[in-house]
């Protein structure tokens, strides 16, 4: 079984500086991780992904994130928010193939808060 | 075109009463999930269908939850003798394979009184 912690449940920053959200993993197989993010009342968005490749991966609004194998870890990352990052962020693993489907296992979340 | 889209968007409900909730998936995407997001919490897996076929309800958290996609588009979960622990945002996904990509709707909120 597959499991997600969010290691922040609230993070507060102020406008353009850096901000990182974490997330570690469990798993007994490989996965793939994702990041969503979700604005109040809307659906999940995908913000980027890590499935096979190179580690530092970058997603849209300036965002990236750094897969860590061996600390089972897929921070997120970005050098300057902004105010429209204020968000709920989700972290989530799936199992390639298998029979999974691809369903996503996530994170409890972390609330971005962007302050002026 | 289009995206995910769910109906209806808001849903109040008395204890006891049968909900049914509607997804309309990406046209064309062969996968589509359904998961029960909870206030506070990540969204959970319920159940999975590939076109017509449901091949994993394992997330079903009782057997009062019913899902079904006859013609492998639209998809109807249906919630039989509501109780306050139901109230959450049910969010559904469509996925093309290989693509691992899910994309969203916007939810349902069912609020059992």
């Amino acid at each position: 079984a597959q499991s997600v912690t969010q290691l922040d449940s609230q993070v507060p920053v102020f406008e353009e500086a850096p901000v990182e959200l974490r997330c570690n993993y469990s798993s007994s197989v490989s996965v793939y991780l994702f990041w969503y993010v979700q604005y109040p009342n809307q659906g999940l968005q995908l913000l980027l992904k890590y499935l096979s490749g190179s580690t530092l991966v970058k997603g849209i609004n300036g965002f990236e994130a750094e897969f860590n194998k061996s600390q089972t870890s897929f921070h997120l990352r970005k050098p300057s928010v902004h105010i429209s990052d204020t968000a709920e962020y989700f972290c989530a693993v799936s199992e390639p193939g298998g029979t999974s489907y691809g369903k996503l296992t996530f994170g409890q979340g972390t609330i971005l808060t962007v302050h002026p | 075109g289009a995206g995910v889209s769910q109906s209806p968007r808001y849903k109040v409900a008395k204890r006891g009463q049968d909900v049914a909730l509607r997804c309309d998936p990406i046209s064309g995407h062969v996968s589509l999930f359904w998961y029960q997001q909870a206030l506070g919490q990540g969204p959970e897996f319920l159940t999975y269908f590939q076109n017509e076929a449901q091949l994993d309800k394992s997330g079903l958290p009782s057997d009062r939850f019913f899902a079904e996609r006859p013609e492998g588009s639209v998809s109807t979960l249906k919630i039989q003798r509501t109780q306050q622990e139901d109230s959450a945002v049910y969010l559904c996904a469509s996925r093309d394979p290989p693509s691992y990509e899910q994309y969203f709707g916007p939810g349902t909120r069912l609020t059992v009184t």
